[in-house]
């Protein structure tokens, strides 16, 4: 099964700060890599697919790169509904798997 | 407006079972495949299975296989996670999940999901 790490696992930042999560896979996935927006006690939100793609509705300050085992989630300028837990997720082989999450906090 | 609507979930003791269901709305039920996702109390987020659109195909995470079973009635536009032997490590919000597969990988990642149900599982 692939696995996939995340990092940081959690972090503080200012709004306005330009901040970039991690996401790494144990083996090669092409570009099969997903990217979830999670606030406390909400459903999971889709922010990014084919690891570059932006969802219909997600603000242009969040970006994705990356192929083979390295992918980052980008957001340009934090704003205050960006306070949140990230996941990656591959969809290269069964088992679909998430990384971790990095929580991003208020500095 | 696409909306996923779970129930089904509840208190029951190590060992017992539970029914859960996924009431969809707003899109063509039986043009996607479907998924259930799990996440524990403060955990990460866990994919436990997926159908395909006629219920030809099935998947699941090997943590919940023989145990689990993932079907669906395109008729009723609703999903359903059986779930026996039932164990504490169960303990979790379920959510139901449409999923955009890619064809080229028969895989794919999960748009838009449901508000999630809880599942406790202890004596």
């Amino acid at each position: 099964a692939i696995r996939m790490t995340q990092s940081p696992s959690s972090f503080s930042a200012s709004t306005g700060d330009r901040v970039t999560i991690t996401c790494r896979a144990s083996q090669g996935i092409s570009s099969y890599l997903a990217w979830y927006q999670q606030k406390p006690g909400k459903a999971p939100k889709l922010l990014i697919y084919a690891a570059s793609t932006l969802q219909s509705g997600v603000p242009s300050r969040f970006s994705g790169s990356g192929s083979g085992t390295d992918f980052t989630l980008t957001i340009s300028c934090l704003q205050s509904e960006d306070f949140a837990t990230y996941y990656c997720q591959q969809y290269y082989s069964y088992p679909r798997a998430f990384g971790q999450g990095t929580k991003v906090e208020i500095k | 407006e696409v909306q996923l609507v779970e129930s089904g979930g509840g208190l029951v003791q190590p060992g017992g079972s539970l029914r859960l269901s996924c009431a969809a709305s707003g899109f063509t039920f039986s043009s996607y495949w479907m998924s259930w996702v799990r996440q524990a109390p403060g955990k990460g987020l866990e994919w436990v299975a997926n159908i395909k659109q006629d219920g030809s195909e099935k998947y699941y995470v090997d943590s919940v296989k023989g145990r689990f079973t993932i079907s669906r009635d395109n008729a009723k536009n609703s999903l359903y996670l059986q779930m026996n032997s039932l164990r504490a490590e169960d303990t979790a919000v379920y959510y139901c999940a449409r999923d955009d597969v890619v064809p080229a990988a028969m895989n794919g990642w999960f748009d838009p999901w449901g508000q999630g149900t809880l599942v406790t599982v202890s004596s």
